[in-house]
């Protein structure tokens, strides 16, 4: 049980476009999904947390024109990258919490989606 | 912010010998856990540890906790080449505005040789 996915799983764009990265919690309802970005060989940086039904709340520094992240249902979260750029470049991981994990912070990680931006 | 910062950032041992990394955080927590991820792939997580417990074991997973200290260990025993892989501790808060959240720490390499 408790099994998180990611689609896709790769993504190479050109500059300028958007992508779309799914995440979904196969098996449990998630009320908060996080998202996450990681740089080679480093640390996961929170980006924001993604709250079924209502705006997400994004970490300091993060743009949210930029990351777009929508909770639509209790199973998918969205996190769609705007008009990217080579820097955007970077492995982006969701996670899921089910309901009764908010209080022991128990999260479900998904695969990770690596996207690279030409 | 990423409070955790574990030590060594690497650790390179011969298979059957154990590994200890080392996780610091600042502020109150709720509870620890530590996560495994192999080069390129997500987390798994191995274990956590509540912040009124002090030893906690899985397997040949050993994990403490000094909450006076604001440190953790995490110690594989009987270490085995697919063992290879980062080692990340987290830390969950309390609650307020991070109700829910973990917080990462650096991440150990750690490599073990056949």
């Amino acid at each position: 049980g408790a099994v998180v996915s990611q689609h896709p799983s790769r993504v190479i764009c050109k500059s300028g476009t958007s992508v779309k990265i799914e995440c979904r919690s196969l098996d449990f309802q998630a009320t908060t999904m996080f998202w996450y970005r990681q740089f080679p060989k480093k640390s996961l940086m929170l980006m924001a947390t993604s709250n079924e039904g209502s705006k997400a709340t994004y970490e300091q520094g993060v743009e949210k024109d930029k990351f777009l992240i929508n909770h639509a249902s209790l199973t998918l979260s969205t996190l769609t990258v705007t008009s990217a750029h080579p820097e955007d470049s970077s492995f982006y991981i969701c996670s899921a919490s089910p309901p009764r994990g908010r209080t022991s912070n128990e999260q479900f990680f998904g695969p990770g989606t690596r996207l690279t931006v030409l | 912010s990423q409070q955790g910062e574990e030590d060594p950032q690497a650790l390179s041992i011969q298979e059957g010998e154990n590994a200890t990394m080392n996780c610091s955080y600042k502020t109150s927590i709720n509870n620890l856990q530590w996560y495994r991820q192999n080069s390129g792939r997500g987390l798994v997580h191995l274990i956590l540890i509540r912040s009124n417990e002090r030893e906690k074991h899985s397997g040949r997973l050993r994990v403490t906790l000094d909450t006076s200290k604001k440190s953790s260990s995490l110690l594989i025993t009987a270490s085995r080449a697919a063992d290879t892989a980062s080692y990340f501790c987290a830390t969950g808060m309390p609650g307020g505005t991070s109700y829910g959240k973990l917080t990462f720490g650096q991440g150990t390499i750690l490599t073990v040789h056949p």
